[in-house]
């Protein structure tokens, strides 16, 4: 089984709809992040969240929200979805004992928004 | 404030040939450096990372890397391309373990 799962993998939605993707990760990490993945723009961090009780925002937040539920589960909402919003969503988790922050990631997400 | 640049958007090499992925990166502290690849429809896997001693690092599939510190480079190499290659790579940053930062990426075309 996989380390890291994403769900849903392919979503399709309306314009202002409410949205959630979800993350569990089985490495017993603590650290998790959010990325959205657009031709040409690479990985853009959304949220990130270093424990339970430790989120804090990426360089792309507005728009997005997140729960940290326990420590292998960390949900993306969309509170309103948007055209632009279409993209490529990915899930990570690293270990704060490795001091080099190397993330593992999940299969990702497709979202579409009408 | 770190960066990294990766050129060329896509890449196209002969089966057999040289593959070669150009990456530079700024950073205001000595920083941990990797390569991911990403697999049609899958998520990034590590491909090989530096950190601190031995400056040519040795991936998976035959991948490797030279971290040139007075260039601030990390250049992804291979020396005989394969058509399981193709793929997208990305060269990322990461200042001494926080919040790393990955490059726009590389997609590798492998042609028969």
């Amino acid at each position: 089984d996989a380390d890291v799962t994403q769900t849903p993998r392919n979503r399709i939605t309306k314009t202002g709809k409410r949205i959630m993707l979800e993350c569990s990760q089985t490495k017993g990490h603590d650290r998790m992040y959010w990325y959205r993945q657009d031709p040409g723009l690479g990985l853009q961090l959304i949220y990130y969240s270093f424990d339970v009780k430790d989120i804090n925002k990426g360089e792309i937040s507005d728009g997005y929200s997140v729960s940290r539920q326990a420590q292998a589960k960390f949900s993306l909402s969309l509170e309103s979805a948007i055209p632009n919003q279409t993209a490529l969503y990915f899930c990570a988790t690293s270990d704060s004992v490795d001091s080099t922050d190397t993330q593992y990631f999940g299969p990702g997400t497709r979202l579409t928004v009408l | 404030a770190q960066s990294v640049t990766q050129l060329g958007s896509h890449v196209s090499v002969s089966e057999g040939a040289l593959v070669l992925l150009r990456c530079n990166y700024s950073s205001s502290v000595p920083p941990y450096l990797f390569w991911y690849v990403q697999y049609p429809n899958q998520g990034l896997q590590l491909l090989l990372k530096y950190t601190t001693g031995a400056t040519l690092v040795k991936g998976i599939n035959g991948f490797e890397a030279e971290f040139k510190k007075s260039e601030t480079s990390f250049h992804l190499t291979k020396p005989s391309a394969h058509m399981s290659d193709a793929a997208e790579y990305f060269c990322a940053v990461s200042p001494r373990g926080f919040k790393t930062i990955f490059g726009a990426g590389t997609r590798l075309f492998v042609k028969a």
